[in-house]
């Protein structure tokens, strides 16, 4: 199995822009997690999804962030517009759902906000 | 969730065990003790978790105390891979993952 696939690797763009973030699960996982780090604030979670149904997105940051699974093996995080403050590292990480808190993560999608 | 406390860092030589401690005094009966590191430039990475009993698997062995208020993460003889900030994290079934400071392992030649 290839693990959790992301796409872009890297991204720069310009404050206003619309950034999308792409995510494929491994292949017989049911639970989709994306999380964001910067080194202020450590790993965060931002929201997770069971069988594509959005569970928790207490942790998006604000209505500039929205996540989707348009099917049981892909996700994509957007923000719309983008800021500055959101230049991070972003990780999706998948799982059984019977077993969310054994996660495996993605090598992370590089956001830099100009 | 449990809050869990962990050394800022350890060193360790190549080829020798790392031991890893994690206190977790207030631990409550239905929470698992998980273990993740996340090396330089990577995604976190799953090692192993456990609940009472001692673990092991082919990356680390977990040792929880009796009382369940502590534990130890062991990797057995270190290599300069094993470099990287390991977490200890402690939590319910269905529980969300929250990822503390960690301990920053270096492993010298």
């Amino acid at each position: 199995d290839a693990g959790v696939i992301q796409s872009p690797r890297h991204e720069v763009t310009e404050m206003g822009q619309e950034v999308t973030l792409r995510c494929k699960l491994i292949s017989g996982h049911n639970s989709l997690f994306w999380y964001r780090q910067t080194m202020m604030r450590g790993l965060e979670l931002l929201i997770y999804f069971n069988n594509n149904v959005p569970i928790d997105d207490s942790g998006m940051p604000e209505d500039r962030f929205s996540a989707k699974m348009p099917n049981a093996s892909f996700s994509t995080l957007k923000i719309q517009p983008s800021e500055p403050r959101d230049s991070a590292v972003y990780f999706c990480a998948s799982s059984h759902r019977d077993r969310q808190e054994t996660q495996y993560f993605g090598p992370g999608t590089r956001l830099l906000v100009l | 969730d449990a809050k869990t406390t962990q050394p800022p860092s350890m060193d360790c030589a190549e080829g020798r065990a790392a031991n890893l401690p994690c206190n977790h005094s207030t631990i409550s009966g239905n929470e698992y003790v998980y273990w993740y590191r996340q090396i330089h430039s990577q995604g976190p990475q799953y090692i192993i978790h456990g609940l009472k009993n001692n673990e092991t698997n082919e990356m680390a062995s977990l040792i929880i105390t009796e009382d369940r208020k502590s534990s130890t993460l062991i990797l057995p003889h270190a290599t300069l891979r094993d470099t990287a900030v390991y977490y200890c994290i402690v939590i319910p079934s269905y529980g969300k993952l929250t990822f503390g400071q960690g301990t920053i392992l270096t492993v010298h030649p």
